[in-house]
């Protein structure tokens, strides 16, 4: 089935630690995306990528990387410079192209990974 | 400017009533307006979408009303059963789609 899958689905991390938290899609899109998810204040750009080997910052970048090496792969690095990185972060795709699976301008989210700083 | 503001927080409904759920938006270059829906531990998913073109779009039960002029939209829901609680966030985007900017997100109970 298409979609993307996002691992690992719960992490634990100590103070002070970088983690990196996959995405992959087999949906051929273009496109990829990393949100926040915190209570009370929806989804927040953290990152994104609309072709291999090209990001841009979204709206709260600090303390985040990400890489674009492959067009199925998007995985984002929470530094230690993450002030408050405890957060359900999920991961998306989309087409820009009418076609295919989806419509254009679609997000397909992941089903997250629920990160927690111990 | 780029902000979308979305009310109430949280909303209570009786099976069969209609829910409606507010948004607006300041940027007046928005061209995408959609709903996505959430339920516990997973990911969003599409619900609806409309552009500015249009003043209502309906989808089985979920309909959204767009009033432009006034940069304000809305979801209602028809018939709201149980299974329709869930977590419910507009967005907003340029160029048709792709980089999203999401409300704050309404989180719908709906008793049997």
């Amino acid at each position: 089935d298409g979609g993307i899958t996002q691992s690992p689905k719960y992490l634990f991390r100590k103070e002070g630690q970088n983690v990196t938290l996959s995405c992959e899609q087999n949906l051929n899109h273009d496109a990829m995306y990393w949100y926040r998810q915190d209570p009370g204040q929806g989804l927040r750009l953290i990152y994104y990528s609309q072709i291999v080997n090209d990001f841009q910052k979204g709206d709260i970048a600090e303390g985040y990387s990400v890489s674009r090496e492959k067009k199925e792969s998007f995985p984002l690095t929470v530094t230690s410079a993450q002030k408050n990185p405890t957060a359900f972060y999920l991961c998306a795709s989309s087409t820009h192209l009418a076609g295919g699976a989806g419509k254009a301008g679609e997000l397909f989210f992941g089903e997250g990974s629920r990160l927690t700083v111990l | 400017q780029q902000q979308v503001k979305q009310s109430p927080q949280s909303l209570i409904v009786q099976k069969g009533g209609i829910p409606i759920i507010n948004c607006a938006y300041e940027n007046t270059a928005f061209d995408y307006f959609p709903w996505y829906q959430q339920f516990p531990g997973k990911g969003p998913a599409l619900l609806i979408a409309i552009r500015p073109d249009v003043s209502e779009k309906k989808e089985g039960r979920f309909t959204i009303s767009f009033n432009k002029s006034a940069k304000q939209f809305s979801l209602h829901i028809m018939d709201s059963q149980p299974g329709d609680s869930a977590t419910y966030f507009c967005a907003a985007s340029l160029n048709q789609g792709g980089k999203l900017i999401f409300g704050q997100g309404t989180e719908l109970s709906v008793k049997p």
